[in-house]
């Protein structure tokens, strides 16, 4: 069964470092998504490409924060400098869009980041 | 108030029971509504899916919408220990028009043998 890959799994690091997550859809899916989830807390939306576009980065906190999939295919979400409030499960999904209102997103297994 | 709410719980049922779980929202205009299950320090794994008000069953699972109420629930039969996990509740956000989901802050559950 095709799934979402996601790197590395864990990552540790201290603050004012830079840190860089690498996502793979499920081949043949044309959005992309990455979000964060802070323990006891639901996914929140980061960004979203539809192919190499981004489509909504209006959670993204762009003064530390980037992201791109610059051929459609695997995408970088990157983090620098790091601060602790960064702590979280970062997590990507992919989904078909064949009509947006009915769309199904599938998930990665998630990259646990730790800011020291 | 939030876009998607849930009780955060726990939610505890002895083994064998019947779980429910449930959630409101707020945009009128939503369409689809998801049921992930997510495992503690795992992902989130799709459960469910539905976009009619009604039941829709799968399994054990069963989902229930009612658009007019703004709510939808999930039910989970013979509850087993290992449906023990985080279930949240992911709602599409119909002003984006771009498959967006905005979740909430999901419910535990504890079967208990």
């Amino acid at each position: 069964e095709a799934e979402v890959a996601q790197s590395p799994r864990y990552k540790i690091t201290e603050k004012s470092q830079a840190v860089a997550f690498w996502c793979d859809p499920i081949s043949g899916h044309a959005t992309l998504y990455w979000y964060r989830q802070i323990l006891g807390q639901g996914p929140e939306l980061l960004v979203q490409f539809q192919d190499e576009s981004v489509v909504d980065d209006s959670q993204l906190p762009k003064d530390r924060f980037s992201a791109e999939r610059l051929k459609g295919v695997d995408s970088t979400l990157k983090i620098q400098p790091a601060e602790l409030g960064d702590s979280a499960m970062y997590l990507c999904a992919s989904s078909l869009i064949v009509q947006p209102s009915t769309d199904t997103q599938y998930f990665g297994p998630g990259t646990r980041l730790t800011v020291l | 108030q939030k876009e998607v709410e849930q009780n955060s719980g726990p939610l505890s049922v002895p083994e064998g029971a019947i779980a429910s779980l449930n959630c409101t929202y707020s945009d009128r205009g939503s369409q689809s509504f998801f049921w992930y299950r997510q495992y503690s320090g795992k992902s989130p794994e799709l459960i469910m899916f539905i976009y009619s008000n009604g039941d829709k069953e799968d399994g054990r699972f069963t989902a229930q919408l009612n658009k007019a109420s703004q709510y939808v629930s999930l039910l989970i039969r013979d509850s087993q220990p290992s449906d023990s996990a985080t279930y949240l509740c992911a709602v599409n956000n119909s002003s984006s028009n771009t498959g967006k989901l905005i979740f909430g802050q999901g419910t535990t559950l504890q079967v208990k043998p």
